[in-house]
């Protein structure tokens, strides 16, 4: 496609439930990452891959967050046992890598997470 | 440590007004800046960014930023405001693992 997709676009789902988010990054981008962003607020950073390295999971909050991208391209984010603390919208971006050169974030339209 | 701030919550401007949004950084080695603007229920759109050269850099709606290293700001500007113009902006910079340290955003609101 032409842009980052995300699906759903709203979740609603209750108290300690599993939910999954997915992304589909530009083609050929090489970069995906997470981002959570709460109503009004800025962005938090969550994940990062970057092809076949490791990904940096520095900002998953706790460990029921969990990401993976299968085959470099789709991600999908897992939140398990849903807190109402979770509620936000979950934004991806891709990028191209280009080592020293600048590369600038696509970002898809978000999921909106609600717990209830 | 590496870091943005835009000190400003809130810009509030008159339409047809020149506007600013103030960032600035501090980073180690060259900076790599941009800014992004969030309309109402949509997802963050690329602006503008700053690599090198000309400290003046221009981006899409009219706007435009100035890099001034001294002062290690990345002041986002607009000659004349227009209201479709409100919106969430954030400023961000590269770290040196490539990845965005962002902003907290400033919310600007154009008044007709």
């Amino acid at each position: 496609g032409a842009g980052v997709s995300q699906s759903p676009s709203n979740k609603v789902t209750e108290k300690g439930k599993d939910v999954e988010l997915r992304c589909d990054p530009i083609s050929g981008h090489t970069a995906l990452y997470w981002y959570r962003q709460s109503l009004g607020q800025g962005l938090e950073f969550l994940i990062y891959f970057q092809g076949n390295s490791a990904p940096d999971k520095s900002g998953l909050p706790s460990d029921r967050f969990s990401a993976e991208r299968t085959g470099g391209s789709v991600s999908t984010l897992t939140i398990q046992r849903t807190q109402q603390e979770d509620s936000a919208v979950y934004l991806c971006a891709s990028s191209t890598y280009l080592g020293g050169v600048s590369d600038e974030q696509f970002f898809g339209p978000g999921t909106r997470l609600t717990v209830l | 440590a590496q870091s943005v701030a835009q000190p400003e919550d809130q810009v509030n401007v008159a339409e047809g007004n020149p506007l600013t949004v103030k960032c600035t950084y501090s980073v180690s080695g060259n900076p790599y800046l941009f800014w992004y603007v969030q309309y109402p229920n949509r997802g963050l759109q690329f602006l503008l960014k700053y690599i090198t050269g000309d400290n003046l850099v221009k981006g899409s709606y009219g706007f435009e930023a100035e890099f001034n290293k001294s002062q290690t700001s990345f002041h986002l500007k607009k000659p004349s405001a227009l209201v479709s113009d409100s919106a969430l902006y954030f400023c961000a910079v590269r770290d040196s693992n490539y990845q965005l340290i962002w902003g907290a955003g400033t919310k600007l609101i154009i008044k007709p």
